[in-house]
């Protein structure tokens, strides 16, 4: 029973594509997020939903558009990929959005532009 | 600006040793302070989370001090084993963002 999926696990693709990431989690948490894992290790928040309710939007590129069908789901959908969005992104999952009880996190997905 | 900083070089310790794992941070005033294990090809897990008005946390073999006046916190193993080695995270909150230091990679030796 995986707490936060995220599909795919690995994402290959050429520049100027258009890809979308998907997470789910089955925790009943009401809080969601996005984070990019740079080269250097670096997480660093992108966006976070309060059931279904984007509260965080971190300075991201336009071309970077999440959306939460519902509290449970929290999809990345990016445009005109660019060479510099090659990253680890992890989806993690929370019980209010101070997080007392910390974040659970996907295991991620590792994104190449070439 | 706003920093965390974590000790970029791994620690290596012997097996059964304390390890023990810093984060500094400038320019936030963080309610929360967590820390994370994260291996590689994984998501971080959360291990801790300590207030600021709490000195220390402990959890089995693991303590967190959190030092607001120093903007420090301490991250100690005790009776470390060859299974923690792991890439530890600490975060803090800022208005209900957490933001995440770098990591320091800890080797332990059997």
């Amino acid at each position: 029973d995986t707490a936060v999926s995220q599909t795919p696990k690995y994402l290959v693709t050429q520049m100027g594509n258009d890809k979308s990431i998907k997470c789910e989690q089955n925790l009943g948490h009401d809080t969601m997020y996005w984070y990019k894992q740079d080269s250097k290790k670096f997480l660093k928040i992108m966006f976070s939903y309060n059931n279904k309710e984007l509260i965080i939007n971190e300075t991201v590129p336009n071309r970077f558009s999440p959306k939460s069908p519902d509290k449970a789901h929290l999809n990345l959908h990016i445009n005109s990929l660019e060479l510099g969005d090659s990253a680890v992104y992890f989806c993690a999952s929370s019980q209010g959005a101070q997080a007392s009880y910390g974040y659970t996190f996907g295991s991620g997905t590792r994104l190449t532009v070439v | 600006s706003q920093k965390i900083e974590q000790n970029s070089e791994a620690l290596n310790i012997q097996e059964g040793k304390t390890a023990t794992l810093t984060c500094n941070y400038t320019n936030y005033s963080p309610a929360y302070l967590q820390w994370y294990r994260q291996d590689p090809g994984r998501g971080p897990v959360f291990l801790l989370l300590i207030r600021e008005n709490e000195k220390e946390k402990r959890k089995e073999r693991l303590k967190v001090t959190f030092d607001t006046t120093l903007k420090q916190s301490l991250f100690h193993i005790t009776a470390s084993q060859p299974a923690d080695s792991a890439t530890y995270l600490c975060a803090l909150d800022n208005f209900n963002k957490f933001y995440f230091g770098s990591g320091t990679k800890l080797n332990v030796k059997p």
